[in-house]
């Protein structure tokens, strides 16, 4: 079953402008960390945003968590057209569970 | 450069094969995963090892089975039994399996049954 569930499944953006993707998950979670995958290759491990942490930042990326609505975004600022690709969040869920949960993504494309 | 490795890219079952990935790293990773990934979808956990000689099933085990016989390798087989094999399927690793650690990917392989 899908933990994580992102919003919008699709975006598309000028290069330049920033890009929002959300993420909504059901369950109480140790931490959420975001990935990107480029079409047809493995997922890159973006930045892991721990459940007592608000807001995490990594260059152009900014990840805010709000635990009470069990929701995350990432932003990237001043978007390229290098940064055309799936966007994924996955949640390590709190308790005994050992693995990661990840949703069915967010494609972004950015048009120069 | 340490990394995971997948082979091959690509792959093609006949109806009724057994066929193998690979996968190997050389990261010192404890902790070592199979997913598999559908068109437009997300990652569905298949198996998991946490050490040598031991693995665990993920939400959609049957028709895999797996052998965690070194720690830098985790070879995924996918058997007959698995009745719709055509996805591609990505190995993890991370350095154990404490929720603070993200994981490192390999470049996947594609399987597509002829």
């Amino acid at each position: 079953s899908q933990q994580g569930e992102e919003d919008p499944q699709a975006l598309s953006i000028q290069e330049g402008e920033n890009a929002t993707m959300n993420c909504s998950y059901k369950t109480s979670i140790n931490n959420l960390q975001w990935y990107r995958q480029n079409s047809g290759r493995g997922l890159v491990h973006l930045i892991l945003i721990r459940s007592n942490e608000r807001e995490k930042h990594s260059g152009r990326l900014r990840v805010t968590l709000d635990t009470s609505k069990k929701s995350s975004s990432l932003l990237i600022t001043a978007s390229r057209a290098a940064d055309t690709a799936s966007y994924f969040c996955a949640t390590a869920l709190s308790g005994s569970a050992r693995q990661l949960t990840f949703g069915s993504g967010t494609q972004l494309t950015v048009l120069p | 450069d340490g990394g995971i490795t997948q082979s091959p890219k690509y792959l093609f079952r006949k109806e009724g094969q057994n066929v193998t990935l690979s996968c190997e790293q050389n990261l010192n990773h404890d902790a070592m995963y199979w997913y598999r990934q559908d068109p437009g979808q997300g990652l569905r956990l298949i198996y998991y090892s946490q050490i040598v000689n031991d693995f665990q099933k993920g939400d959609i085990a049957e028709g895999y089975s797996v052998s965690r016989e070194k720690k830098e390798s985790f070879p995924l087989t996918v058997t007959s039994a698995q009745k719709n094999p055509t996805a591609f399927y990505l190995c993890a690793s991370s350095i154990r399996t404490g929720l603070d650690y993200g994981y490192t990917f390999g470049s996947g392989t594609r399987l597509t049954v002829v």
